[in-house]
């Protein structure tokens, strides 16, 4: 059970647009930043978003971020086959001493 | 270019013990704070501990606290993860990771390196 909570699965089309939510609590989302990570199969995981919307250099800008309260959302617009991969929550919680937390993960299939 | 090479990974037997290590090359180690993260087999990403720049402040999950404990050494640019007591349910692939920023922002991986613990 994971203490961020994602959809197991998401699908969409090429050229759609796709968003992917992450529920948190006061803990974690609602007194931190969020950030978003894509990894494909077999390979390590890539920051897509941090600080809740900002995307890293390299980053296309068809991919966004937002947050309010204590969820957030990816946003992908202009799907492309290319996107299929897991993408994953994350935030630092301030229960407990501190400690990171991830969502569970979302599995994006693009049709 | 940022680079972060895991190694240490194995087999173990229950309640063994095994010390993985991350180089860091590319960057002023020093100035980031490290993170472990690891990833059991088919299943989502687990953080597992973070450790500041200069030694100062250790995090880790419940799941490993008391078992695990993190480490760096900025003079040879390394991070380590010593496990101890490990479970079957330590299986899994470990990565280092940079953190850019507070909040687990991490913006550089490693290609993680893989410890299964099995009798």
């Amino acid at each position: 059970q994971s203490v961020l909570t994602q959809p197991p699965s998401a699908s969409g089309t090429p050229g759609q647009r796709v968003t992917i939510s992450c529920s948190g609590s006061n803990s974690n989302i609602g007194s931190n930043t969020v950030n978003w990570y894509q990894q494909v199969p077999g390979t390590a995981p890539k920051l897509l978003i941090y600080n809740n919307n900002q995307r890293p250099s390299g980053v296309p800008d068809r991919f966004s971020g937002s947050k309010s309260g204590t969820s957030a959302s990816l946003a992908i617009s202009g799907l492309q086959s290319e996107d299929e991969a897991d993408y994953y929550c994350a935030a630092w919680d301030d229960s407990l001493n501190g400690r990171g937390v991830f969502g569970g993960g979302t599995k994006l299939t693009v049709l | 270019e940022v680079q972060l090479v895991e190694s240490g990974g194995g087999l173990v037997k229950p309640g063994g013990s095994l010390r993985l290590s991350c180089a860091a090359s590319g960057f002023t180690f020093s100035t980031y704070s490290m993170n472990w993260v690891r990833q059991a087999p088919g299943k989502g990403l687990e953080w597992v501990s973070s450790i500041t720049r200069s030694s100062g402040y250790m995090y880790y999950a419940d799941s490993v606290k008391g078992r695990f404990t993190i480490s760096r050494d900025n003079a040879k640019n390394s991070l380590y993860l010593q496990m101890n007591s490990l479970r079957a349910e330590d299986t899994a692939v470990y990565y280092c990771a940079r953190e850019v920023a507070g909040g687990l922002p991490l913006d550089y991986w490693g290609q993680g390196t893989l410890v299964i613990v099995s009798s």
